[in-house]
């Protein structure tokens, strides 16, 4: 079946720019989750969904970002302001999950920021 | 989340078994071993993950010793696909459950 899918794949912004990344879960996945991947790093929570309720931003890195899923679906995360720090690739996982049950995380293969 | 240990590279042999070894000293007793590993330019992709007891699956087999203290992934007849960075996580199997990635091991199979 689909996997998880994310748009664009690569987005080059301006410093100052503001970028939407877009993320399509697995149909059905409760849990959704974006992480944040520096160059030669491990991947780097940033925040938990399950279904529209945004459980965890602990790892969002300032107010310049800023995530959505409206009706428990399609997530978008946003960056205002891009500076080059925030270049990077931005990975989503969706999971199925619910309650106090967790089932392992489905990544997506994420879009490459790089801000000039 | 315990934190755990690995080594940051290692080869071996197109054909051969692959041991990637993980230490998770401070590991409690709810949590499990976790091995994801990420192939150049795709997201981290789920193996396998266990408690106590040894797990198998298609893909990898899981070998937990019995403090638990430490584990083992093997890759039973590793080929050139196998090529990718090997994350060992330690977590609650909690809903919402964030994985902690380390370092991880960049193993390299050559033919």
């Amino acid at each position: 079946g689909a996997g998880v899918s994310q748009s664009p794949r690569y987005k080059v912004a301006k410093r100052g720019q503001d970028v939407a990344l877009r993320c399509d879960p697995i149909s059905g996945h409760v849990s959704l989750f974006w992480y944040q991947q520096a160059l030669g790093q491990g991947p780097e929570f940033l925040t938990y969904f399950q279904n529209e309720a945004q459980l965890d931003k602990s790892g969002l890195p300032s107010d310049r970002f800023f995530a959505e899923r409206p009706e428990g679906s399609v997530s978008t995360l946003k960056i205002q302001r891009t500076q080059q720090e925030d270049s990077a690739v931005y990975l989503c996982a969706s999971s199925l999950a619910g309650g106090a049950v967790s089932y392992e995380q489905y990544f997506g293969p994420g879009t490459r920021l790089t801000v000039t | 989340d315990a934190k755990t240990t690995q080594p940051p590279s290692m080869d071996c042999a197109e054909g051969r078994a692959a041991n990637l070894p993980c230490n998770h000293s401070t590991i409690s007793g709810n949590e499990y071993v976790y091995w994801y590993r990420q192939i150049h330019s795709q997201g981290p992709q789920y193996i396998i993950h266990g408690l106590k007891n040894n797990e198998t699956n298609e893909m990898a087999s899981l070998i937990i010793t019995e403090d638990r203290k430490s584990s083992t992934l093997i890759l039973p007849h590793a080929t050139l696909r196998d090529t990718a960075v090997y994350y060992c996580i330690v977590r609650l199997k909690a809903a919402g459950n964030k994985l902690t990635f380390g370092g991880g091991t960049r193993v390299l199979v050559k033919p």
